[in-house]
């Protein structure tokens, strides 16, 4: 267990809907990451908060947003679903921004769009 | 540009045999490196990582990998796996601010 959690385990939803993702880091950490993984494109790094601003961004979609709060959880918004946006997300956390640091990888959220 | 390529993406091996994972990096300036195993049904957890120093890093479950700079690898060994290796394996190199860039996986299939 990694301490990092995220809620809720599976998702189904229809094209066109939006859904929210949830991530509780571990305890004291300050950093959090979302990635997305699917069998086509691997895994890959969507966004970054430390400490409740966003740190670094990658191959986000302009339709997800994200946000940490002042709690340090994270929540992940994905809008206007299309098919492909069926995958696993993951968070992570670590302690600070650093990147020497490992990251600690929550279990995961598997959504299907229908 | 700043990337990690996993050379293989699928390995079989029968138990107790070793294994070599391997894992290029290219960048212009000096990383930190990591390898990361992902069991079926889980999330991504740490196997080792490379700062500085050593060029050999120890890791958990028998785990070692081997910084080269003038080869720009990292790749990952075991000398004899166990079927409780079976699992996908990550190379990964957070170049700055934590953007982490991860390869495109290596599944560890062990074999009885």
């Amino acid at each position: 267990d990694s301490g990092v959690t995220q809620t809720p385990k599976h998702l189904i939803t229809a094209t066109g809907q939006r859904v929210t993702l949830r991530c509780s880091p571990r305890s004291g950490d300050l950093s959090v990451y979302w990635y997305q993984q699917s069998l086509d494109q691997g895994l890959q790094f969507l966004i970054q908060y430390y400490n409740g601003e966003e740190r670094a961004k990658g191959n986000i979609l302009e339709r997800f947003s994200a946000q940490q709060f002042p709690d340090l959880h994270s929540e992940l918004n994905l809008s206007s679903l299309e098919l492909g946006d069926s995958a696993l997300y993951f968070c992570a956390s670590s302690p600070t921004a650093e990147p020497a640091y490992e990251q600690y990888f929550g279990p995961g959220t598997r959504l299907t769009v229908t | 540009a700043q990337s990690v390529t996993q050379l293989d993406s699928q390995v079989p091996v029968f138990e107790e045999a070793p294994v070599e994972l391997r894992c290029n990096y290219s960048s212009s300036v000096s990383v930190y490196l990591f390898w990361y195993v992902q069991y079926p049904n889980q999330g991504l957890q740490l196997l080792l990582k490379y700062l500085s120093g050593s060029t050999l890093v120890k890791g958990i479950n028998g785990f070692e990998a081997e910084f080269n700079k003038s080869q720009t690898s990292f790749h990952l060994r075991k000398p004899s796996v166990h079927i409780s290796d079976t699992a996908e394996y990550f190379c990964a190199a957070p170049f700055n601010a934590g953007k982490s860039t991860f390869g495109d996986g290596t599944t560890l299939t062990v074999k009885p």
